[in-house]
């Protein structure tokens, strides 16, 4: 396992549509979340799972971003009736709490750039 | 609300000359993140900080922590081109075995020239 995976790598779609983006995780790594980038800014945390529950969700997270983590592998984010304010870049990270000398320490992946036109 | 503030942040300086970076928070925390994202890429992990006058060095950058003034530090001595990015602290509010999203700076642009 080389790192934190995400799919796809760049989204186009119009305003209105939904959209599921995809993370896999570093494979030993119990924790997993998701961040959202727009230009020339830091990123924003958004939601956070340890394992397959949801325990911290951002109030950026809007009753139209769902995530799910089944069975406490994989993770999807999903937008839903997209606005153009959603474009950014959507970045997944992982860690883990087993390793004390790292606690927390976050890796990512190369991020879902979104465009909603 | 925790509050991360970066300055400079815009940096561009020579190669050769050393800087500081300096990243403040508004809120009581013992472990801080240090990240390099390059134009278009993710952000890869540069420092991990994670008690009061914690200090880590890899080649030509250095970070240290102070908890008690909130402040933590990323040195660049000898500046290279290559070290030329965009650098983030991030602060993880929970101290003891929580844990939650990082809360990033809004990152150093620093530009090395030859």
């Amino acid at each position: 396992d080389t790192g934190v995976s995400q799919d796809p790598r760049h989204k186009i779609t119009k305003r209105g549509q939904n959209v599921t983006f995809r993370c896999d995780p570093i494979s030993e790594h119990n924790r997993l979340y998701w961040y959202r980038q727009t230009l020339g800014q830091g990123p924003e945390f958004l939601t956070y799972f340890q394992n397959e529950a949801q325990l911290e969700k951002s109030r950026l997270l809007s009753d139209r971003f769902s995530a799910e983590r089944p069975k406490g592998s994989f993770s999807t984010l999903e937008i839903q009736r997209t606005e153009q304010g959603d474009s950014a870049m959507y970045l997944c990270a992982s860690s883990s709490n087993r390793d004390s000398s790292s606690y927390n320490e976050q890796f990512f992946g190369p991020g879902t750039r979104l465009t909603v036109l | 609300e925790l509050k991360v503030e970066q300055n400079p942040l815009f940096l561009s300086m020579q190669e050769g000359k050393n800087y500081t970076i300096y990243c403040n928070y508004s809120t009581t925390s013992d472990r801080l993140y240090w990240y390099r994202q390059d134009p278009g890429k993710s952000l890869e992990s540069l420092f991990v900080l994670l008690s009061n006058g914690a200090v880590k060095q890899e080649g030509r950058l250095m970070a240290s922590l102070d908890t008690k003034a909130r402040l933590s530090t990323l040195h660049i001595t000898a500046a290279v081109h290559d070290l030329s990015a965009t650098y983030f602290c991030a602060v993880d509010p929970y101290s003891g075995g929580g844990a939650d999203g990082l809360t990033f700076g809004k990152g150093t642009h620093l530009i090395i020239q030859p």
